[in-house]
């Protein structure tokens, strides 16, 4: 069965200092994959996506996400974080029965000052 | 300004009783979700509709209900048969299936009294 697994339940990291995300997949064929980002009691937003082609996704707020079939891998990543980027980060990928996304179970990030 | 509007954003339920969470859309998008999102989990699918008057089963269909009968709304009902209906309901849109970007309202927090 399809599945996304994000190992990281809560990640700490000091402001300005980088950052990367994990997320693993099982998938059949060439995956489409997700990320997105929640803020707390908020709806969710698209970060970046990626279908095809370059396997290095340039997404928004500074976020980019790499694409490595070899380790069923799509972790994302930013130079230096921000408090605002505190939140939780999801990944997902459109399963191959239904073309509905299949989610991780999210990481919480937490900012150091 | 588009977008998915959720109402209302705290909701109580009395045992027994069933309760309709709204979720309103001006994105002019052809289809809606409607995800449960409990701690520490992804989200989960409830149902989901392509066009309207149409909807389908997602992966946890049992003790809710939907309709579908304009394009801009897709109620949820929470039936008195989903004996565990506390969770963060999370409505969505999107142009099309698969692929596409989803836009999410902000949320409906349910809870039991």
């Amino acid at each position: 069965a399809q599945s996304v697994t994000q190992p990281d339940i809560h990640i700490t990291v000091s402001e300005g200092a980088s950052l990367e995300l994990r997320c693993n997949y099982s998938y059949g064929a060439t995956p489409y994959l997700f990320w997105y980002v929640q803020s707390p009691g908020q709806g969710l937003q698209l970060l970046l996506k990626y279908f095809s082609g370059d396997t290095l996704v340039q997404g928004i707020k500074g976020f980019e996400a790499e694409f490595k079939r070899s380790q069923s891998s799509f972790n994302l990543r930013k130079p230096s974080v921000h408090w605002s980027d505190a939140a939780e980060y999801f990944c997902a990928v459109v399963g191959e029965s239904n073309y509905q996304l299949i989610w991780g179970a999210g990481t919480k990030l937490i900012i150091k000052p | 300004d588009g977008g998915i509007t959720q109402s209302p954003k705290y909701l109580f339920r009395k045992e027994g009783q069933n309760v309709t969470l709204s979720c309103e859309q001006n994105l002019n998008h052809d289809a809606m979700y409607w995800y449960r999102q409990d701690p520490g989990q992804g989200l989960r699918l409830i149902y989901y509709s392509q066009i309207v008057n149409d909807f389908q089963k997602g992966d946890i269909a049992e003790g809710y209900s939907v309709s579908r009968e304009k394009k801009e709304s897709f109620p949820l009902t929470v039936t008195s048969a989903q004996k565990n209906p506390t969770a963060f309901y999370l409505c969505a849109s999107s142009r099309g299936t698969g692929s596409e970007k989803l836009f999410f309202g902000s949320g409906t927090q349910l809870s039991v009294l």
